[in-house]
């Protein structure tokens, strides 16, 4: 399903660099989301934004800040790398009036991994 | 914040048999109740959903229940065949977009 688009798709990168991960849709989607999967921890929240120039902190925030550059664009970015945020990231999006129970259903990208070396 | 617990983490059942994945959660608000399978090498993609007022929901061979009162909710596949080994995810949320997501149970099925 390419119309959640993350890239790159692999990264291998060093302590103390800084990363940037992009997630475009052509879903026409209002909300967008990067989550992070760990073995054994499941999907965490990072950041979501509602709308351009709408940023919330999720539930693992710390170390990480996004752009919401256009409705299309949501950019997370790791400003100084390090090894324990090596990890699976996927990019989310929703339609508030989506889904066949009324609710937001996500639709993922492909994910990103990132290692940190 | 809202916490979700699922077991088993791994499930492995021979071809044909059922498969039961139980999640429990700690806020007595929440209202939606989805699942999400993932396949090696694949993105996470919602399989079957309820919400709050609803007691059980079935979609062919999957279908999710939800006991308020426990605080806990379960996937059920029956007949299972191969094309269902897969990663499954349950979640929670009272607020449909911050869901919280259980660990993950990894399902296989043999042949």
């Amino acid at each position: 399903d390419a119309d959640v688009t993350q890239t790159p798709r692999n990264r291998i990168t060093k302590t103390g660099k800084r990363i940037m991960l992009e997630c475009s849709q052509t879903k026409g989607h209002d909300r967008m989301y990067w989550y992070r999967q760990d073995p054994g921890l499941g999907l965490r929240l990072i950041y979501y934004s509602f709308d351009v120039k709408d940023i919330n902190k999720g539930e693992i925030s710390d170390g990480y800040s996004v752009s919401r550059q256009a409705q299309a664009k949501f950019s997370l970015s790791l400003e100084s790398a390090i090894p324990n945020q090596t990890a699976l990231y996927f990019c989310a999006t929703s339609d508030r009036q989506g889904g066949h129970s009324g609710a937001n259903v996500l639709t993922f990208g492909a994910g990103s991994r990132l290692t940190v070396l | 914040g809202e916490n979700v617990e699922q077991h088993p983490s791994t499930l492995s059942v021979q071809e044909g048999d059922s498969a039961v994945i139980k999640c429990t959660y700690s806020d007595s608000a929440s209202n939606y109740f989805p699942w999400y399978k993932q396949e090696l090498g694949k993105r996470p993609q919602l399989i079957i959903d309820i919400r709050s007022n609803v007691g059980e929901k079935k979609d062919q061979r999957i279908a999710v229940t939800l006991n308020k009162t426990a605080k806990h909710f379960s996937l059920h596949i029956t007949e299972t065949q191969p094309e269902d080994s897969a990663v499954y995810f349950c979640a929670a949320t009272l607020n449909d977009y911050k869901l919280s997501f259980g660990a993950g149970t990894t399902v296989t099925v043999r042949a």
